[in-house]
């Protein structure tokens, strides 16, 4: 299985900061056709998961610009440009490429 | 809009059973894969299992595998997971996820609450 290694697993920032999470994985996740099947997930408090970003820096509607993501291969980054109060959650991301199994990061939990 | 509501969590012994449902609207259910995911209470998001559009496909977790079956009906627009065997370590939040293809999960339920215990 493709073990998915998130870090930090605590991020401690003050609003208006950037804040920067590393994924990577144990195997590349660039298939054949060119795509890279690396997404990202924000869990608020007490909600349930939902999609930021797919295929790497693909951000999904009504996610605000300030959510960017980037990386290639087995390297990944979700950043946040000016972090807002709404953005305390746990962060993670998941591979789609080398399944089953879907595998998920331990997860970053963002902390104003 | 789509809509996906998980039923049936509650509380079981072990080596009970349980049935989950999970309600789609909003889009045309029989066109997509749909996955469970779970979250043991404090822990991170665990894949369960997947079934494609048409049911043709199953995968499931090696810790569910052989316990836990998955099945859909297209015509009820609703996604079920047969659990057996449970375990104390099957406690967790179920959620229904849409995916859309290769992992991306675009659309999650609100979750189901499953505590195993006597």
């Amino acid at each position: 299985d493709v073990v998915m290694t998130q870090s930090p697993l605590s991020l401690p920032v003050t609003l208006g900061q950037s804040a920067s999470i590393s994924c990577r994985s144990s195997q590349s996740l660039l298939y054949s056709d060119g795509d890279t099947y690396l997404n990202w997930f924000q869990q608020r408090p007490g909600q349930s998961p939902r999609r930021l970003i797919y295929k790497v820096s693909n951000r999904d509607s009504g996610v605000p610009d300030r959510f960017s993501g980037s990386g290639s291969g087995t390297d990944f980054t979700l950043k946040i440009n000016g972090v807002e109060a709404e953005d305390v959650a746990i962060y993670y991301c998941m591979q789609g490429r080398h399944w089953p199994p879907y595998t998920f990061g331990q997860g970053t939990k963002l902390e104003i | 809009e789509v809509q996906l509501v998980e039923s049936g969590g509650g509380l079981v012994q072990p080596g009970g059973s349980l049935r989950l449902s999970c309600a789609a609207s909003g889009f045309t259910f029989r066109t997509y894969a749909m996955n469970w995911v779970r979250q043991a209470p404090g822990k991170g998001l665990e894949w369960v299992s997947y079934i494609s559009s048409s049911s043709a496909t199953m995968y499931y977790a090696d810790s569910v595998k052989g316990r836990f079956t998955i099945s859909r009906d297209n015509a009820e627009n609703s996604l079920y997971l047969q659990m057996n065997s449970l375990r104390a370590e099957d406690t967790a939040v179920y959620y229904c996820a849409r995916d859309v293809n290769w992992g991306a999960f675009d659309n999650w339920g609100q979750g189901t609450m499953v505590t195993v215990s006597s």
